[in-house]
């Protein structure tokens, strides 16, 4: 199993410009989600996904969309990129959805607007 | 609401030190799980423990000892006899049991074990 893979692993971008990051998994899970790490604010929660064709918002959902066509991807889409959306972005899975078990994450992307 | 406060920004220890990294939460679920994670210097996030509400059991893994008391809502962790490689960012997170999946992450201890 490879587990949480995320693409691409850096990038740049131009303010105004949009970009899809990647997030796959080949566990079967369930569960999947987007957090946003900044430094000094641990992880935040942007959107998140119980099933495909079910997604729900985080706690920083604005400035992002997210769609769950199937169970082993969730893409997390920039629509207009602006540098306050500087950050590293990690995807995580668990399943079941509904259970105790911990979130398997992703290596992060770390990405730069300018 | 949830919260998770991790207190130590950073600290700073000196190799074979004990070092105890703070964490406290609150919740209105009775039932609810707290999780550790640790993240090197490399960046990936890496599961240390899970602990539910209902068992308030302390455990140890080798080094690494947890005392979860729900009594003051504190779930620390302690490193003994630290070393270099112990050096990484600690999070503690809070799950409710309320139907939410959500992970509610503290903003993390940076911990440095120096030589």
């Amino acid at each position: 199993n490879a587990g949480v893979t995320q693409t691409p692993k850096f990038q740049v971008l131009k303010t105004g410009q949009s970009m899809t990051l990647q997030c796959a998994q080949d566990m079967n899970h369930e569960y999947m989600s987007w957090y946003r790490q900044d430094p000094g604010m641990g992880l935040r929660l942007i959107h998140y996904s119980v099933g495909a064709g079910i997604t729900d918002q985080g706690e920083v959902p604005n400035g992002y969309n997210v769609s769950r066509s199937t169970t082993e991807d969730f893409p997390l889409r920039l629509l207009s990129a602006a540098p306050s959306q500087t950050s590293v972005y990690f995807c995580a899975s668990s399943s079941p959805a509904g259970s105790i078990y911990e979130q398997y994450f992703g290596p992060g992307t770390r990405l730069t607007v300018t | 609401a949830q919260k998770v406060t991790q207190a130590q920004t950073e600290i700073s220890v000196v190799e074979k030190e004990d070092v105890t990294l703070d964490c406290v939460y609150e919740t209105r679920d009775t039932t609810y799980y707290l999780f550790w994670y640790k993240q090197p210097p490399s960046g990936e996030l890496v599961f240390l423990i899970r602990r539910n509400s209902f068992d308030e059991q302390n455990e140890i893994s080798g080094r690494y000892s947890w005392n979860f008391q729900k009594s003051t809502s504190s779930f620390n962790f302690t490193i003994t006899a630290s070393q270099v490689v112990d050096s990484a960012v600690y999070f503690c997170a809070l799950r409710g049991k309320g139907g939410s999946e959500k992970l509610v992450f503290g903003k993390g201890t940076k911990l440095t074990v120096n030589p």
